[in-house]
């Protein structure tokens, strides 16, 4: 079972980036079995799509972003990484990683989830 | 963009049958899946492609999906169950689509 670990910056500045990384033990995020999302949830609200990234590098984002997020992998750490630029107030959220086998669409691993709130 | 409704809130008695509906276009040609999220946790899938079970979610957890509807039930209800349940497919146009929510309140 896949077990998936979110840190980062928990405060982040009105119109900076924010960074946050993923770090995943029990796959390779260069192995080629697993997609890498990233999802996010506002206080008192839903789940949101943000991206994934797969072994290959390919990537695909949430259109509703406006390409603002971007995701990468880094396989000498097993680890893939979120940036989220030009933040304002509605992307304060619990940002979740979470891992779906290749070839399904549910997604079945997810982290704890890391609150990051964007305030000056 | 695909959009899936959800009820926003849901009451059960305990023992009584939970049913969750998840609504969107022509969504029985979609596999639809289901998760929990109980307050401060990460969601939790409790239903896949339409109606299958991950290894150690209780039988009491089964799902549906016909026409524009699909459906999450939860029999012989528990005070444990009391959570916020999510329904998602991939669309080809979206890609992950999540429904709004639905509060289960077990009275």
């Amino acid at each position: 079972q896949v077990q998936l670990q979110e840190s980062g910056p928990g405060l982040v500045k009105p119109s900076q980036t924010l960074s946050l990384t993923c770090t995943v033990s029990g796959g390779s995020v260069s192995g080629g079995d697993y997609y890498w999302n990233w999802i996010r949830q506002p206080a008192g609200k839903g789940l949101e799509w943000i991206g994934r990234i797969y072994a290959s590098g390919n990537t695909n984002y949430n259109p509703s972003l406006n390409g603002r997020a971007t995701i990468s992998a880094d396989a000498s750490k097993n680890h893939f990484s979120l940036r989220l630029s030009s933040v304002t107030a509605a992307d304060t959220a619990v940002y979740f990683c979470a891992s779906s086998d290749v070839g399904t669409t549910e997604i079945d691993s997810w982290g704890q989830g890391t609150l990051v709130t964007v305030s000056s | 963009s695909y959009v899936l409704t959800q009820p926003p809130s849901v009451s059960v008695a305990p023992g009584q049958t939970a049913r969750i509906t998840c609504g969107g276009n022509n969504l029985g040609r979609k596999s639809v899946h289901w998760y929990q999220q109980k307050p401060g946790q990460a969601p939790v899938l409790v239903v896949y492609e339409d109606s299958d079970r991950p290894s150690g979610i209780p039988e009491r957890f089964s799902g549906s999906n016909s026409l524009n509807t699909a459906t999450l039930t939860i029999s012989r209800v528990e005070a444990g169950d009391e959570a916020d349940y999510y329904c998602q497919v991939w669309d080809s146009a979206s890609d992950v689509v999540f429904g709004g929510g639905t509060k289960l309140t077990v009275l």
